[in-house]
C-alpha cells in the first residue's frame, strides 16, 4: 500500500523568513501526482502546490515551491517569506493514475510575528 | 467559480442517533469523494462516485454508514446509528476527472458524537 509520510508534526517560523516543510512516500510505480494541500482552523482544505512525477522541473506557485527527488522519493515544501496568513496544518498527497488519494498526517506551521 | 459547498459545518448528536450530511460539487464535476478527518490526522477516503455511480467505496464501514449521489450531482452521506469513534471531520470534494486529476475540497461538517 501507499504510504505518506510527513516527520515533523510542527514547525515554526519567523515572518518573512522561509521554512520547509519534509515529505516522503512510499511507491512501486513511476507516474503519479503529489500534492501539498493547506488547511487553515477554518478548515476548508486548499491546493497549495501539484507536480507530476515525470516532470523534472520542480513546481513553483508564488511563493510556495517544491524540491521533489523521485529517486529519493522525497517531495518537500518551501515557503518563503512567510506571512502569519500562511498558518495552517499542511499536508503532503500523493496519487498513482487512477488510483485514490492518500494523504500523510500533516505538519502543523505556525508563522510568528 | 462557486467551490464545493457543504452543510451544515457543525452536528452534534448522541451515541445511536441518526445524521446526514450534504455535498454540492462544482459545477460539471463528475467526481465526487467523501472523506473522513479524524482529529490530527490526514483525511481518509470513504467513498468515490463517478456521476451517480459508485466507483470505491472499500473504506466505508457500510454497516451504519450509507451514501447517494441521486441525478450524479449533490450527494449525501448517512450515518445510522452514529458511534462515539465516528467524531471527526467530514469533507467532500471534488474533481472534473477520476483520479487523475486534481481534487478541490469544500469547507467540511465538523460531527461530535456524545
Amino acid at each position: 500500500a501507499q504510504t505518506v509520510t510527513q516527520s515533523q508534526p510542527e514547525m515554526s517560523v519567523q515572518e518573512a523568513e522561509t521554512v520547509t516543510l519534509s515529505c516522503t512516500y512510499d511507491t512501486s510505480e513511476s507516474n503519479y501526482y503529489l500534492f501539498w494541500y493547506k488547511q487553515p482552523p477554518s478548515r476548508q482544505m486548499i491546493l497549495v502546490i501539484r507536480q507530476e512525477a515525470y516532470k523534472q522541473q520542480n513546481a513553483t506557485e508564488n511563493r510556495f515551491s517544491v524540491n521533489f527527488q523521485k529517486a529519493a522519493k522525497s517531495f518537500s515544501l518551501k515557503i518563503s517569506d512567510s506571512q502569519l496568513g500562511d498558518t495552517a496544518m499542511y499536508f503532503c498527497a500523493f496519487m498513482e493514475y487512477g488510483n485514490k488519494l492518500v494523504f500523510g498526517a500533516g505538519t502543523i506551521l505556525r508563522v510568528k510575528s | 467559480e462557486a467551490g464545493v459547498a457543504q452543510s451544515p459545518r457543525y452536528k452534534i448528536i448522541e451515541k445511536r442517533q441518526s445524521v446526514a450530511f450534504w455535498c454540492n460539487p462544482i459545477s460539471g464535476h463528475a467526481t465526487l469523494y467523501w472523506y473522513q478527518q479524524i482529529l490530527g490526522q490526514g483525511p481518509k477516503l470513504l467513498i468515490q462516485f463517478q456521476n451517480n455511480g459508485v466507483v470505491d467505496d472499500s473504506q466505508l464501514p457500510k454497516d451504519r454508514f450509507s451514501a447517494e449521489r441521486l441525478k450524479g450531482v449533490d450527494s449525501t452521506l448517512k450515518i445510522q446509528p452514529a458511534k462515539l469513534e465516528d467524531s471527526a471531520v467530514y469533507l467532500c470534494a471534488s474533481s472534473q476527472a477520476p483520479r487523475a486529476d486534481t481534487q478541490y475540497f469544500g469547507p467540511g461538517t465538523r460531527l461530535t458524537v456524545l
